[in-house]
Parts: structure tokens; sequence; C-alpha cells
């Protein structure tokens, strides 16, 4: 079995600035990892994905993540925040050559001020 | 890429009536799909996984008989929320993946619907 941890429930940052979003997850096997988001009263959107290979992966809305599989970490980045970035966001882990059913973190809401 | 369309997107029903929830993917064939119930402010809860053809999976904790789940075709799956009460009052997420889109490894999320049961 495999879970997530997103520490921050909560980051407010400034338009412009940059931000990373945490994300560290625990599995006895290897994983898949992903981030999506979700604005309100919406399904998730996938932002990115790591199966393999690279370990920095670029995704939609100039966000990308790095896979540390030392660290058990991936977490999301994006070098500067606009207001339409305000939305929730969620890391997922499955097992890679499993069943694939997404285990998600508890989310973080991330909230761009002017 | 792979749209899958939830319907309805809000709904608002009395106590003690039942409601039906559609998930479809649009352009693809949707071998699996999985409905989660989502809390406020909080993360996705896996409520049962449906293969095309057979019954569904429910996770543990979930009723079977309160939520039914029907996947007859490789593109819609529906959930049936039966003799509804206010604390069923949640967001719905269907998502759907096959092998054919992004292999294994990704399932497509609908955008979801509002219940509130009054």
């Amino acid at each position: 079995a495999q879970s997530v941890t997103q520490l921050d429930s909560q980051v407010p940052v400034f338009e412009e600035a940059p931000v990373e979003l945490r994300c560290n997850y625990s599995s006895s096997v290897s994983v898949y990892l992903f981030w999506y988001v979700q604005y309100p009263n919406q399904g998730l959107q996938l932002l990115l994905k790591y199966l393999s290979g690279s370990t920095l992966v670029k995704g939609i809305n100039g966000f990308e993540a790095e896979f540390n599989k030392s660290q058990t970490s991936f977490h999301l980045r994006k070098p500067s925040v606009h207001i339409s970035d305000t939305a929730e966001y969620f890391c997922a882990v499955s097992e890679s050559g499993g069943s694939y059913i997404p285990t998600f973190g508890r989310g973080t809401s991330l909230i761009v001020h002017p | 890429g792979a749209v899958v369309s939830q319907h309805p997107s809000r709904v608002i029903c009395k106590s003690g009536t039942s409601v039906k929830i559609e998930c479809r993917s649009l352009d693809f064939q949707a071998t699996t799909m999985f409905w989660y119930r989502q809390f406020p402010k909080q993360s996705l809860m896996l409520m049962a996984t449906s293969n095309e053809g057979s019954k569904a999976t429910y996770e543990q904790g979930v009723e079977k008989d309160k939520f039914l789940i029907n996947h007859a075709s490789l593109t819609l799956s529906t959930l049936t929320v039966t003799s509804a009460h206010p604390e069923d009052s949640s967001f719905y997420i269907c998502s759907a993946r096959s092998a054919g889109q992004g292999g294994n490894t990704e399932a497509f999320f609908g955008q979801g619907t509002r219940l509130t049961v009054v």
C-alpha cells in the first residue's frame, strides 16, 4: 500500500513570486507520481506525471516537478505564479505495473495574492 | 486529450429520493471507472472501482446498496444514490481509464457533481 503526504494545507503567495508545493510519498514498490489541479466545483485536471526516465518533469501552465527517490518526494514548482493559479493541488501516487488506483494526498490550497 | 463528461454538475434533491449521476467517456473506451467522494477542503475518497460488464468493487465502509454503480458499456457508468439523506450531500467525481488512452498509467476525471440533499 502507498500513502501521500502533503504537508502544507495552504500556501499563500504573491503574484509573480515562485512557489513550491511539497509532496512526500511512501511505498514499498516502484511508483508513478502525479500532480492534479482542481478549480472550485470542478473535477481534477492533470498537471504532470512521472512514470520513468528523467526525474524532472515539466507539465502544463508552467509547472514542473522533480522526483527524488532517496527523499521519496515529488515537489511541485512554478517560478512565477499568476492569480489564475489559485486552486487546490493534489499529489497522487500509484504502484507502477499495478492496477493503477491512485492514492491522493489531502491537497494544498494555493492562494495567489495580487 | 481524453474527455470525461459527468452529468449533472449540480443537483438538489429531497431526502428519501434517489439521484443518478452519469459519467461518460467521450472519445475513448473506459474499461475501468472510479467513483470518488470529496468532502469540503478534503481529498478524494475512493468509493468504488468498476470494470465494464462486471460488478463494482466497493471500498471498505461504502454501502453498496446505497451507492449503486452500473458500468454497462465502455463509455458510460452511473452512480445512483438511493434514498438520499442530508449526510450524503457531497461532491462526487468520476474518473475513467482505458488501456488505449495513456496506457494504464492515467485516469481522466469528470467535472464532478455537487449533490445537495434537503
